[in-house]
């Protein structure tokens, strides 16, 4: 099915480790999205790439890094991870109009 | 201020109609959404309006517009316990297009 895909679902990392989230999406959208979930907090964007060769900081950018590979493919990075950054991790891309988002799965993070 | 507001916990009998209630910040934002959350899954798009419009219907989902107020809701008929969720409105404005703005959710709970 077209979409988009997150790898991986579940991670727990010890404060300091790193690890890359990944992302893919199928559907041949220009713009893709990283944003983290918190409790009470709704979405925060972290980042996200307008067209590919292109990334932006969004509202909570401290503390990680992207790439966008190609156009299908969207990477995070936490380099040193901190117990603040346990969160769900969501990616999306975005359609032309009606602009909608299309979200992954998600992936579950605990740093502990 | 840029907060996109709702209220958190909505519950409702089975068959009846539920509405969700969002007040947003930007009266030029062109699109405004609803996005379904279930259950350990990524948002989900349900429906969206274009700013043009009063209202949209959509089978059993029927979204108000005031732009005056700036106030959005969600009408669901006939509410099934399926749609128990954490509902999410968003707006695109048009002061950074890239940066959608997301409510913090509301969650509906539907007693059988």
């Amino acid at each position: 099915n077209a979409g988009v895909t997150q790898t991986p679902k579940f991670q727990v990392l010890k404060t300091g480790q790193s690890m890359t989230l990944q992302c893919a999406q199928d559907m041949n959208h220009n713009s893709m999205y990283w944003y983290r979930q918190d409790p009470g907090m709704g979405l925060r964007l972290i980042y996200y790439s307008a067209s590919e060769g292109t990334t932006d900081k969004g509202e909570v950018p401290n503390g990680y890094n992207v790439s966008r590979l190609n156009k299908r493919e969207f990477s995070l990075r936490l380099e040193s991870a901190a117990p603040s950054q346990t969160s769900v991790y969501f990616c999306a891309s975005r359609a032309d109009r009606p602009y909608g988002y299309t979200f992954g799965s998600g992936t579950r993070l605990t740093v502990v | 201020g840029e907060d996109v507001e709702q209220s958190l916990f909505l519950s409702v009998r089975e068959g009846d109609s539920s509405v969700i209630n969002c007040t947003y910040t930007d009266s030029s934002s062109t699109y405004l959404y609803w996005y379904k959350q279930e259950p350990g899954a990524g948002l989900q798009l349900l429906t969206y309006i274009f700013s043009n419009m009063d209202m949209k219907q959509d089978q059993r989902l029927t979204v108000l517009l005031n732009k005056k107020d700036k106030h959005l809701s969600l009408r669901i008929a006939d509410t099934q316990t399926g749609d128990s969720a954490i509902y999410f409105c968003a707006e695109r404005p048009t002061s950074g297009t890239y940066k959608y703005i997301f409510g913090t959710g509301t969650r509906l709970k539907v007693l059988a």
